[in-house]
């Protein structure tokens, strides 16, 4: 089974802090991503990658970045910690198929508190 | 744009009840998919199904069934005979067909099912 990990579960940050929320997939997926899930909004995209090096913004991107320096793993980085920021993050990962949309495979999530 | 509108925010039945979930979905792709996840307390979504833009065969799985419907924009999902382990957020979701492939999710319904 393909496993997506995220590096904590629960997290407390202050604001202004630099904050690097890690996931890693281990079956070898091209594409992966960053959605935040919020009450009443559902999940929104934050950044998403298709390969090693390369990203592109989804519908949130401001206040965030990523990393993907190798290929399975994928870096959410908050510069400067606001408390707007305080939310659920999923990562997930999918394959690139031709001619068929792939599953998402997400991670448990990490529920980041921001004070 | 594409959107994916789920009205219903949070549903309670009682255990054997038959139960359904809205969703309605806003794209201009003629080619698209649609998915159902569910995130059970966990947090961890768990696909459940997959279903491209041309084929509108209602699909049933055990106890889950799905009706696609183009001509109005509609992807229910039912659960018979509800069982409390089918308690959970239940999201649906959009993604275009060619490019990064992306989900646009709903807001998501909170199904309790009680004892």
């Amino acid at each position: 089974d393909v496993k997506v990990t995220q590096s904590s579960r629960y997290l407390v940050k202050r604001t202004g802090e630099k904050v690097f929320l890690e996931c890693v997939q281990d079956m070898d997926h091209e594409n992966m991503f960053w959605y935040r899930q919020d009450p009443g909004l559902g999940l929104r995209l934050i950044y998403f990658s298709y390969d090693v090096k390369m990203k592109e913004k989804g519908d949130i991107p401001e206040g965030y970045s990523v990393s993907r320096e190798k290929k399975e793993r994928f870096s959410l980085i908050l510069e400067s910690a606001s408390t707007n920021q305080t939310s659920m993050y999923l990562c997930a990962s999918s394959l690139v198929s031709a001619g068929t949309n792939e599953k998402l495979f997400f991670g448990s999530g990490t529920q980041l508190s921001v004070l | 744009a594409q959107k994916v509108t789920q009205a219903q925010t949070e549903i309670s039945v009682v255990e054997k009840e038959d139960v359904t979930l809205d969703c309605v979905y806003e794209t201009r792709d003629t080619t698209y998919y649609l998915f159902w996840y569910k995130q059970p307390p966990s947090g961890e979504l768990v696909f459940l199904i997959r279903r491209n833009s041309f084929d509108e065969q209602n699909e049933i799985s055990g106890r889950y069934s799905w009706n696609f419907q183009k001509s109005t924009s509609s992807f229910n999902f039912t659960i018979t005979a509800s069982q409390v382990v089918d308690s959970a957020v239940y999201f649906c979701a959009l993604s275009e067909a060619w490019g990064a492939q992306k989900l646009v999710f709903g807001q998501g319904t909170r199904l309790t099912i009680n004892p």
